[in-house]
């Protein structure tokens, strides 16, 4: 049982590239999440999903997409990378709102020069 | 909206001491409240949560939280710190009700000594 996976561990974006960081779970749950985390400034949820077919922005969406075709995978589109976009991104998941927690993936260190 | 604050950017505790990680929170009616721990390049593991009930609630790895609602404080504890705890604490608070979101706050870095 793999948890949540995320690839790539580490990437370096040149401004104005694009990419996709990838996430995967496989335990079934519902609910997927994106977090972007910044040095002392904990964790801001960037969008997130309730199911297949349905995502909603959390508090910092622009300069990102994502999609939710199947209940496994939720991957975070960057268009156009901007330094400010350099953080580290955490995928996670729970099996549905409520009391349950999350459970997150390894991380993805992104740097945009 | 929810909000969480731990006041601490940094907490020192020699080992074999207790240590207490503070948390306050801000939130609609009642809350579910986690704590999370980061190990250095990992991703957050949950530690415990309250939802209702005991007012005290234990977690993994000897740890602990008490939640006082007129404080609106959820502070994490473990009686006697190993040098293995060193990490970064998150606090995290949803409401009972309404979104899905959990509001982290910015984290405290623990330091055990030796």
């Amino acid at each position: 049982n793999a948890g949540v996976t995320q690839t790539p561990k580490f990437r370096i974006l040149k401004i104005g590239q694009s990419m996709t960081l990838q996430c995967t779970q496989d335990m079934n749950h519902n609910y997927m999440y994106w977090y972007r985390q910044d040095p002392g400034m904990g964790l801001k949820l960037i969008y997130y999903s309730v199911g297949a077919g349905i995502t909603d922005k959390g508090e910092v969406p622009n300069g990102y997409n994502v999609s939710r075709s199947t209940t496994e995978d939720f991957p975070l589109r960057l268009e156009l990378a901007a330094p400010s976009q350099t953080s580290v991104y955490f995928c996670a998941s729970s099996p549905q709102q409520g009391s349950y927690e999350q459970y997150f993936g390894p991380g993805t260190r992104l740097t945009v020069t | 909206a929810q909000s969480v604050a731990q006041p601490e950017d940094q907490v020192n505790v020699a080992e074999g001491n207790p240590l207490t990680v503070k948390c306050t929170y801000s939130v609609s009616g009642n809350p579910y409240l986690f704590w999370y721990v980061q190990y250095p390049n990992r991703g957050l593991q949950f530690l415990l949560k309250y939802i209702t009930g005991d007012n005290l609630v234990k977690g993994s790895y000897g740890f602990e939280a008490e939640f006082n609602k007129s404080q609106t404080s959820f502070h994490l504890k473990k009686p006697s710190a190993l040098v293995s705890d060193s990490a970064l604490y998150f606090c995290a608070v949803r409401p009972l009700y309404g979104n899905n979101r959990l509001a982290f706050g910015k984290g405290n870095q623990v330091v055990v000594i030796p």
